[in-house]
């Protein structure tokens, strides 16, 4: 199994529509979580942190069930500029790399 | 802050040669990462540091990788000798929170 898995797409939706993308991860002791976005031939930039509690950013929101492991990012009207690929990201614990997903391909169309 | 800086940005070269990727990371950092990218297989870390150390090198693929942390502000990653399945983006990123990591532009090498 994968430390980090995703469904890497491509999600294609119209302006505005919701879309929601969701990760697992392997590793139950891993204690920090991101959702970093990367555009075509550039770096990845992080996007928000995801906290036990859930946080929202704006039309952006992450949720995280450790029980589960499952994290997961929902977009709420999508805007022609969040078409990239969102990475899910893992930090098994403090001090140690980040651990990448694949990514999730999002194409928002007019 | 310019950020974490890499160079080349862009590397052609021809199997069997020896290549040379740079980074500087962001003043103030004490972790150091180097990261590949694929279509195939994603982001993989190859290696990272810690105020100039090596931590883990797992990720390295084989001994034709090497890589050094002379000083806080400079890391090479070389590839001797280069072969074409060794065609990425290779990303520096550097971080001083252990965990959030931010990263440079990345170097697109291609090995013809």
């Amino acid at each position: 199994r994968k430390e980090v898995e995703q469904d890497p797409g491509p999600f294609n939706v119209p302006e505005g529509a919701t879309v929601a993308f969701n990760c697992t991860y392997s590793n139950s002791a891993s204690q920090s979580f991101f959702w970093y976005r990367q555009d075509c031939r550039k770096e990845p930039k992080l996007l928000m942190s995801v906290y036990s509690s859930g946080n929202e950013d704006g039309r952006f929101t992450a949720q995280l069930n450790r029980a589960s492991q499952y994290i997961s990012l929902l977009i709420r009207d999508s805007k022609l500029s969040d078409s990239a690929t969102y990475l899910c990201v893992v930090a098994p614990k403090a001090g140690t790399a980040l651990i990448f997903g694949k990514g999730t391909t999002l194409s928002v169309s007019s | 802050d310019a950020g974490v800086i890499q160079s080349p940005r862009h590397e052609v070269t021809e199997m069997g040669q020896e290549v040379t990727l740079r980074c500087k990371p962001i003043s103030g950092h004490n972790s150091l990462f180097w990261y590949r990218q694929t279509m195939m297989r994603g982001l993989e870390l190859l290696i990272y540091f810690n105020n100039n150390v090596p931590i883990d090198d797992s990720g390295m693929p084989e001994d034709r990788f090497s890589a050094k942390m002379p000083n806080a502000s400079f890391s090479t990653l070389k590839i001797q000798p280069s072969e074409p399945r060794d065609s990425a983006v290779y990303f520096c990123a550097s971080t001083s929170k252990g965990e959030l990591a931010f990263f440079g532009p990345g170097t697109r090498l291609t090995v013809l």
